[in-house]
């Protein structure tokens, strides 16, 4: 079965550095996104990319983060200075385009965790 | 405000009890989807079942079973003979037809299985 795949699977960093969060979404696929998940919280929304732009993105998503589909394959979080915060489980996820708002089920990848020390 | 509460944090059963576990949702609009996620101890979040407003159907996949009741805005999850390899958090998420794709998680349900 057909899986999104994310690297690294561990990240740790110094606090003001930058990271980027690597994903290769199912190929398919034509939406993708990031969430993010703090330690025992709950999963929570971080952006959306469709069309090689943004379609939707949360309160958390700043100037600090940005997101670029490179090529044709691989989808990237960039977090340009990383905080003590942006510790957390990052998800990338993927859905088939059956439109918005059409509630298609996103497929998530194994998450990295990300250390900001 | 929440738009969906799991408010069962913690749950623990013996193997072989049924067990279910809560979600309550809020939305204003009227074409909505509702969703579970398991993430087991490995960490990834596996796709369970998707359901849209308009079918309150219930259903029931092997030893899983949902309850979509909107009257009461609740679409429950019942394992039934619980196993130790059903031990994991358990999300609920909510996609509404006007906010896009966005899903909504609530705070998740971690269900131990005891042996």
């Amino acid at each position: 079965e057909p899986e999104v795949t994310q690297t690294p699977s561990h990240q740790v960093t110094q606090m003001g550095q930058e990271v980027i969060l690597r994903c290769v979404p199912i190929s398919n696929h034509l939406y993708f996104y990031w969430y993010r998940q703090i330690l025992g919280q709950k999963v929570e929304f971080l952006v959306s990319f469709y069309n090689n732009e943004i379609s939707e993105k949360s309160e958390i998503f700043d100037d600090q983060f940005s997101v670029e589909r490179p090529d044709g394959s691989n989808f990237t979080l960039k977090i340009r200075s990383t905080k003590l915060e942006d510790s957390a489980m990052y998800f990338c996820a993927s859905s088939e385009a059956l439109g918005m708002g059409q509630g298609e089920k996103l497929f998530f990848g194994s998450g990295t965790q990300l250390s900001v020390l | 405000a929440q738009k969906v509460t799991q408010a069962q944090t913690e749950i623990s059963v013996v193997e072989k009890e049924d067990v279910t576990l809560d979600c309550v949702y809020e939305t204003r609009d009227t074409t909505y989807y509702l969703f579970w996620y398991k993430q087991p101890p490995s960490g990834e979040l596996v796709f369970l079942i998707r359901r849209n407003s308009f079918d309150e159907q219930n259903e029931i996949s092997g030893r899983y079973s949902w309850n979509f009741q909107k009257s009461t805005s609740s679409f429950n999850f019942t394992i039934t003979a619980s196993q130790v390899v059903d031990s994991a958090v358990y999300f609920c998420a909510l996609s509404e037809a006007d906010t896009g794709n966005q899903f909504y998680f609530g705070t998740g349900t971690s269900l131990t299985v005891i042996p």
